[in-house]
């Protein structure tokens, strides 16, 4: 089975603090993901990444930056953390060409508290 | 660009009645289409992929239909249980190697 892990389930930060959220996945996918998810806001797209060292922006890409210096590693980092960045952040990864393209797999989520 | 709307929002259901949630899409010239379903405070788990090429596909008490020409994909889920209710999204892919773009999703209760 596929599998996506994330470092940390629950965070509390401070103000100003910088944050590094992980992800890890086991399945040798090309592709990886991150997203947040807020109540009435559905799942919004930050960065994403089709090989390693390579990123893309999402739709809300504002406040956040990314690394991916190995394949299976995509890290989410808030260089000065608010509290609008209050939120469920979610990883996932899937792999790219053939017929399972797009074949999505998250992580179990960080819970990220910014007081 | 593609928008996924997911209707109704909620819904709640006696136990043992079968259902169906629904997931219209505007653009029709998809690549795949997913269902997930999330329990409170987790991520999401995948249910089914069904490729453009497809109609449907059937897992366990799950049935999820593709209708490609009227933008709609259809979840059927049969003799519902307490232990579906959860929150379940779909998400279409509009080509081989984009991000997903995902509904709000449907939130299920099944009523003992």
């Amino acid at each position: 089975d596929v599998k996506v892990t994330q470092s940390s389930r629950y965070l509390v930060k401070r103000t100003g603090e910088k944050v590094f959220l992980e992800c890890v996945q086991d399945m040798d996918h090309e592709n990886m993901f991150w997203y947040r998810q807020d109540p009435g806001l559905g799942l919004r797209l930050i960065y994403f990444s089709y090989d390693v060292k390579m990123k893309e922006k999402g739709d809300i890409p504002e406040g956040y930056s990314v690394s991916r210096e190995k394949k299976e590693r995509f890290s989410l980092i808030l260089e000065s953390a608010s509290t609008n960045q209050t939120s469920m952040y979610l990883c996932a990864s899937s792999v790219a060409g053939g017929e399972l393209t797009g074949e999505l797999f998250f992580g179990e989520g960080s819970r990220l508290t910014v007081l | 660009k593609q928008e996924v709307t997911q209707i109704p929002a909620a819904l709640s259901v006696p136990e043992g009645e079968n259902l169906v949630l629904n997931c219209s899409f505007t653009d029709s010239a998809i690549y795949n289409l997913q269902w997930f379903r999330q329990d409170p405070g987790k991520g999401l788990t995948s249910l089914l992929l069904i490729q453009s090429s497809q109609r449907e596909q059937t897992s366990g008490r799950l049935n999820a239909s593709l209708d490609k020409s009227s933008g709609r994909s259809t979840l059927y889920i049969a003799a519902s249980q307490p232990g579906d209710s959860a929150t379940y999204l779909c998400a279409v892919i509009d080509s081989g190697n984009t991000p997903l773009v995902f509904g709000k999703g449907t939130r299920l209760s099944v009523i003992a």
